[in-house]
């Protein structure tokens, strides 16, 4: 049973370009969330979403970050414009609706998003 | 808003021995669940241990084991025997169960040393 996939495992760009990160949750789960890990620092929260619905972007600069879960296809989490404060790992995790969730999320290997 | 305190940013132990990672953490609501997460030099997060605030029972994993003191908002991690793959970053989380609320709370990590 494959785990959460992430793609791709590096990137890198320069400031003005955009960024694309690709989740693809594990099979069954439904629930996927973005979080951004600075160096030295604690995962924080960007995203929850389900298909085809954002139900938390709390975590979520209000300008150039943007995400989406289509009813097909991976989550992809998207920075336009991006600079150099944008560097960091970008974790997607996933989890099974319901109960027996039990409240767990899975990781996927993380992107990480160098700004040159 | 839920937050999550490790004071501890670094801690040592020596090959075999007992080490435990000390969490605090601030919540309203009384019924949550409580995580440690380890991740290692490949940056992959890993699920270690997992707790619901209902159970008054402690959760463990083979050599991993909690102390959760709900009263005191407190939720150690020990780790019985420590081998030298046990080193690693160490994150406490938090998760609401409240509908909509599903964003883990990190705190800001411990990084064990396991001296051989």
């Amino acid at each position: 049973n494959a785990g959460v996939m992430q793609n791709p495992r590096h990137l890198v760009r320069r400031r003005g370009q955009e960024a694309r990160l690709r989740c693809s949750p594990m099979k069954g789960h439904s629930h996927v969330y973005w979080y951004r890990q600075l160096p030295e620092e604690g995962l924080k929260f960007m995203v929850y979403l389900q298909k085809e619905n954002i139900i938390d972007e709390s975590g979520m600069p209000k300008e150039r970050f943007s995400a989406e879960f289509p009813k097909e296809g991976p989550s992809i989490l998207r920075i336009q414009q991006v600079v150099r404060g944008d560097s960091a790992a970008y974790f997607c995790a996933s989890s099974r609706q319901g109960a027996a969730a039990r409240g767990t999320q899975y990781f996927g290997p993380g992107t990480r998003l160098t700004v040159l | 808003a839920q937050t999550v305190t490790q004071s501890q940013p670094e801690m040592s132990v020596q090959e075999a021995e007992t080490v435990t990672l000390s969490c605090t953490y601030d919540t309203s609501e009384s019924d949550y669940y409580l995580f440690w997460y380890k991740q290692p030099p490949s940056r992959q997060m890993i699920l270690v241990i997992r707790q619901e605030a209902y159970k008054q029972q402690n959760a463990t994993e083979n050599r991993f084991s909690v102390n959760f003191q709900k009263a005191a908002k407190s939720f150690s991690l020990k780790i019985s025997d420590s081998q030298l793959g046990d080193a690693a970053m160490y994150f406490c989380a938090y998760r609401s169960t409240l509908q909509g609320a599903q964003k883990l709370v990190f705190g800001q990590g411990t990084r064990l040393t396991i001296n051989p």
